[in-house]
């Protein structure tokens, strides 16, 4: 069964700096990735996602995600964090044979900024 | 062009009662998934409606149950309520196929007493 791992469950970042959340799955083979961004009271918004080809891709809000066979990993990078930024993030995994349906979620890291 | 919208946006009931969640996908889209959300976790995959027919359910016991009515909009039943059902309830829409993204609605936030 797929899994995904999100290693920090809470991250401070100062108002600027660059930011790394950190996400590792389990899969047989090369399965579809997403990162969501969930705010308070909100439902999850889709920040990027991966299914083939180039390996770093780009997504809202200046967000991009890199994707690593070697490392199975999917980390996701903003080059200078703003304030409304913080929010709760979750990477997820779905299998290429339904598609995008059925997602499995990782517990989420809650991204704190400080000015 | 309206997104997911889901009703009511809270609940609260006690246990043994059921409760009938609802959503509206958003427009142009066919498939509805729906996932429970517990408190400090991710979401978790409860099942998926593509042609009013539950196409692939995750691992939650038969109390829970939906519908899926030729509008595409969709129901989430839950009988039989535990305290451990308290959770944000999120509704998911798509077009169906690989490739296409899962839009989220607010969530119905259910606590059982």
């Amino acid at each position: 069964a797929q899994s995904v791992t999100q290693p920090d469950i809470h991250i401070t970042v100062s108002e600027g700096a660059s930011l790394e959340l950190r996400c590792n799955y389990s899969y047989g083979a090369t399965p579809y990735l997403f990162w969501y961004v969930q705010s308070p009271g909100q439902g999850l918004q889709l920040l990027l996602k991966y299914f083939s080809g180039d390996t770093l891709v780009q997504g809202i809000k200046g967000f991009e995600a890199e994707f690593k066979r070697s490392q199975s990993s999917f980390n996701l990078r903003k080059p200078s964090v703003h304030w409304s930024d913080a929010a709760e993030y979750f990477c997820a995994v779905g299998e290429p044979n339904f598609g995008n349906e059925k997602l499995t979620f990782g517990t989420g890291t809650r991204l704190t900024i400080i000015p | 062009d309206a997104g997911v919208t889901q009703s009511p946006t809270h609940l609260i009931k006690t246990r043994g009662q059921q409760v009938t969640l609802r959503c509206s996908p958003k427009s142009g889209h066919d498939t509805v998934s729906w996932y429970q959300q517990a408190l400090g976790q991710g979401p978790q995959f409860i099942f998926q409606y593509y042609e009013e027919e539950e196409r692939q359910r995750g691992n939650f016991p038969d109390r829970f149950s939906g519908h899926q009515f030729p509008n595409y909009s969709s129901e989430l039943n839950v009988n039989a309520l535990l305290l451990g059902d308290s959770a944000l309830y999120l509704c998911a829409s798509s077009s169906k196929g690989p490739g296409e993204t899962q839009y989220f609605g607010p969530g119905t936030r259910l606590l059982v007493l």
